[in-house]
This record gives C-alpha cells, structure tokens and sequence, in this order.
C-alpha cells in the first residue's frame, strides 16, 4: 500500500526568507502524481502545486516550487521570499494514475511565518 | 473556478442521532469524496462516489453511509452519531483525469454531544 510521510510537523519562516517542506512517500508503482495542499486557517484545502511522476522537470507556479526525486520517492516543497498569507497547513499527498480517486494525504506541516 | 459548498460549517448533534452532511459541485465532476480530518492524523478517506448511485468504501467506511442520488450532490450521512465521531468533514469533487486535482469545500466542523 503507498504511504505519504510528512515528517516535519511544525516549521517556521521569516518573512521573506525560504524555507522548504519535506514530504516522502512509498510505492511500487512508476506512473502518479504528487500534490501540495495548503489548508489556511480558513479551511478551504487548495492546490499549490502538482507533480507528474514521468515529468522530470520540477513543478513550479510563482513563488513555489519543488524538488522531486523519483528515486529517493521524495517530494519538498520549496517556498521562496515568504509572505505571512503563506502561514497553513501544508499536505503532500500522492495518487496512482490507475486510479483516479484515491489521494492518499501526509499528516502534515504547520508552516508559520514571522514578520 | 470549481465550487464545492458544503451546507454547514459549524453543527451540534447529539449522541443516538442521524446526521446528514451535504455537498454540492458545480463542475459537473464525476467523482466526489468524503474525507475526516483530525488533528496528527491528516485526512483519511470515509467513502467515494464516481458516478450518480455509485459508491466505495474509503478508509474509514464504519458508522458512516452515503447517498449520491444526482451527479452534483453527494451526502454523508452518520446513521447513529457517536462521540467519536466529532470531527472537521470535507467533501472533495474530481474530473479524475490525468493529474487533475481534487477540489475541496470549506469543511464541516461537527461535535457530537
């Protein structure tokens, strides 16, 4: 069964600065996605990023980006000059391409930003 | 922009009582999730629907039903509410096609007294 290992459960950044989260995972299979969610603090789970697995280029939208190692079944997420909106819940979560339902989701990183 | 509405954010139930959570899409998805989330514990899987009056066990399927009569709607429902059952609930939709993501309403906060 794959796994989603989220390891660091709190993180802290300064305004402006970087900082990346770290996310792992466990299959057998060699065609899937990754996803980063971040949950605020309002609820409403949103995509940041996703990640096919037969891409080797890594993902990136503005501000965000990610190192995906295939090989090491590794997926960080990188946050680059930091904003106090980027203060969530952030989920790493990976679903097989055979299947378009199951997301299985990481427990999460509290991120928190200081000004 | 996809819109997942769930109908409550906040509700109070009492132990012994049947509870129904409602979800709308607007996307015309095919697929449409039920997740709990809990803190440490991330979000885990109750049941799926990937067509109207279709429907799969997730995770975490016990004490717990579900009904998809129109491909828009899909319900959760607690057929006899336990305390454990005290949790944040979001209902997710999904196209399911190639790496499109899932789509996630603002979640039902629900305490069972």
């Amino acid at each position: 069964a794959q796994t989603v290992t989220q390891s660091q459960p709190e993180m802290s950044v300064q305004e402006a600065e970087t900082v990346t989260l770290s996310c792992t995972y466990d299959t057998s299979e060699s065609d899937y996605y990754l996803f980063w969610y971040k949950q605020p603090p309002s609820r409403q789970m949103i995509l940041v990023i996703r990640q096919e697995a037969y891409k080797q280029q890594n993902a990136t939208e503005n501000r965000f980006s990610v190192n995906f190692q295939k090989a090491a079944k590794s997926f960080s997420l990188k946050i680059s000059d930091s904003q106090l909106g980027d203060a969530a819940m952030y989920f790493c979560a990976y679903r097989s391409a055979r299947r378009a339902d199951k997301l299985i989701f990481g427990t999460g990183t509290r991120l928190q930003v200081f000004p | 922009d996809v819109k997942v509405t769930q109908s409550s954010r906040y509700l109070v139930k009492r132990t012994g009582e049947k509870v129904f959570l409602e979800c709308v899409q607007d996307m015309d998805h095919e697929n449409m999730f039920w997740y709990r989330q809990d803190p440490g514990l991330g979000l885990r899987l109750i049941y799926f629907s990937y067509d109207v009056k279709m429907k799969e066990k997730g995770d975490i399927p016990e004490g717990y039903s579900v009904s998809r009569e129109k491909k828009e709607r899909f319900s959760l429902i607690l057929e006899s509410a336990s305390t454990n059952q005290t949790s944040m609930y979001l209902c997710a939709s999904s196209s399911g096609q190639g790496s499109q993501p899932q789509h996630f309403g603002d979640g039902t906060r629900l305490s069972i007294l």
